[in-house]
């Protein structure tokens, strides 16, 4: 089976603070990527990336940054946390191309509080 | 740009019963895929089905099935003989090669009555 792990279910930080989500999977997937999930908004891209040192723009970039080092791990960066991202973090990985349609696995997420 | 529509937030079923759920979507491509996902309280989220927008047979996989009409743009998800373990949070998602990301709508929250 697919598993994607995520570093932590739930994580309180202080605004300001320099807040690091690490997802890892172990399927060999070239595509990985970070969503936001709120209530009445569904789910949110914020970055995905195809390839190892690669990565794209999602649909709310603005606040976060990626990197993707390894193959298997992608991280979440929120230089300086706000309280407006106090939310739910899904990362989710899949085989194949750029285009690929191949479904996408995710983690259990993890909830941020940003006090 | 894409836009899924889940306008129902909220649906209850009996058990054993079959509940449909209604999504929408907005595109200008001819070649697109589409999702549902399942999200079950404290759970990692699921893939439940998928349709290539190029198949006129709808899918199913057991108890779920879709409706897919491509003209009307409606993709709605059959949950037939509804069980406790399908109450969830449901997901229709949208996926083009154009842009290369799933588009997903705000969910539906399915409660099953025992």
């Amino acid at each position: 089976d697919v598993k994607v792990t995520q570093s932590s279910r739930y994580l309180v930080k202080r605004t300001g603070e320099k807040v690091f989500l690490e997802c890892v999977q172990d399927m060999d997937h070239e595509n990985m990527f970070w969503y936001r999930q709120d209530p009445g908004l569904g789910l949110r891209l914020i970055y995905f990336s195809y390839d190892v040192k690669m990565k794209e723009k999602g649909d709310i970039p603005e606040g976060y940054s990626v990197s993707r080092e390894k193959k298997e791990r992608f991280s979440l960066i929120l230089e300086s946390a706000s309280t407006n991202q106090t939310s739910m973090y899904l990362c989710a990985s899949s085989s194949g191309t750029r285009a690929s349609t191949d479904t996408q696995y995710f983690g259990p997420g993890t909830r941020l509080t940003v006090l | 740009a894409q836009t899924v529509t889940q306008s129902q937030p909220e649906m209850s079923v009996q058990e054993a019963e079959t509940v449909t759920l209604s999504c929408t979507y907005d595109t200008s491509e001819s070649d697109y895929y589409l999702f549902w996902y399942k999200q079950p309280p404290s759970r990692q989220m699921i893939l439940v089905i998928r349709q290539e927008a190029y198949k006129q047979q709808n899918a199913t996989e057991n108890r779920f099935s879709v409706n897919f009409q491509k003209a009307a743009k409606s993709f709605s998800l059959k949950i037939s003989d509804s069980q406790l373990g399908d109450a969830a949070m449901y997901f229709c998602a949208y996926f083009t090669g154009a842009n290369s990301k799933l588009t997903f709508g705000k969910g539906i929250t399915l409660s099953v009555r025992p």
